[in-house]
């Protein structure tokens, strides 16, 4: 059973950047697609971005000038990057996996990412 | 984009049956995948590709899905499946990973 887990600080400071770490246990990253999502306190879920164990990768459009996404396969990790980040920016970032039709079956335990000064 | 309408909540008494609609534009051509999520802690995938259970899930949770509203339908609804619900889909032509607005069940 794949399991997944977030890494990174819990406070980023406004216009600073978001980094963010999800370490692969229990599978291979060499499949899949590998994805963060995040959901703001009391909202609902949304889409960040996915990557490729190949390297291509797919980033929301509401996001896309600020996120980069990159896969360590040697590490068995795949990263985040948000720069600019303000207030809005705050919530629960989940890395996952999506297997076949898209579904997202293996969910982090989720990371609360404060952005405050 | 694609938009994914669902109610924002949804009550029921225990035993009876909720049924949790996600409209979209003819989502009945989409695999249509539902999350479970309770305060607290990660979404849960409960049915996926419409209408198929992951293995641990109990068969009174079903899934349908036809022209413009993809239906979870939770049979003898019991107090552990108060929670968030999302419908989920996957669309190749614009943002891959389009998530519904979420849908609060509340038993009663």
């Amino acid at each position: 059973q794949v399991q997944l887990q977030e890494s990174g600080p819990g406070l980023v400071k406004p216009s600073e950047t978001l980094s963010l770490t999800c370490t692969v246990s229990g599978g291979s990253i060499s499949s899949y697609y590998w994805s963060w999502i995040r959901q703001p306190p009391g909202k609902g879920l949304e889409w960040i971005g996915y990557i490729y164990y190949s390297g291509s990768t797919n980033y929301n459009p509401s996001l896309k000038s600020r996120v980069t996404i990159s896969v360590d396969t040697s590490k068995n990790q795949f990263s985040l990057k948000l720069s600019s980040v303000t207030a809005a920016d705050t919530a629960v970032y989940y890395c996952a996996s999506i297997a076949a039709a898209g579904k997202v079956d293996y969910w982090g335990q989720g990371t609360l990412v404060t952005v405050s000064s | 984009s694609y938009v994914l309408t669902q109610p924002p909540s949804v009550s029921v008494a225990p035993g009876q049956t909720a049924r949790i609609t996600c409209g979209g534009n003819n989502i009945g051509s989409k695999s249509v995948h539902w999350y479970q999520q309770k305060p607290g802690q990660a979404p849960v995938l409960v049915v996926y590709d419409d209408s198929d259970r992951p293995s641990g899930i109990p068969e009174r949770f079903s899934g349908s899905n036809s022209g413009n509203t993809a239906t979870l339908t939770i049979s003898r609804v019991e107090a552990g499946d108060e929670a968030d619900y999302y419908c989920q889909v996957w669309d190749s032509s614009s943002d891959p990973v389009v998530f519904g607005g979420g849908t609060k069940l509340t038993v009663l």
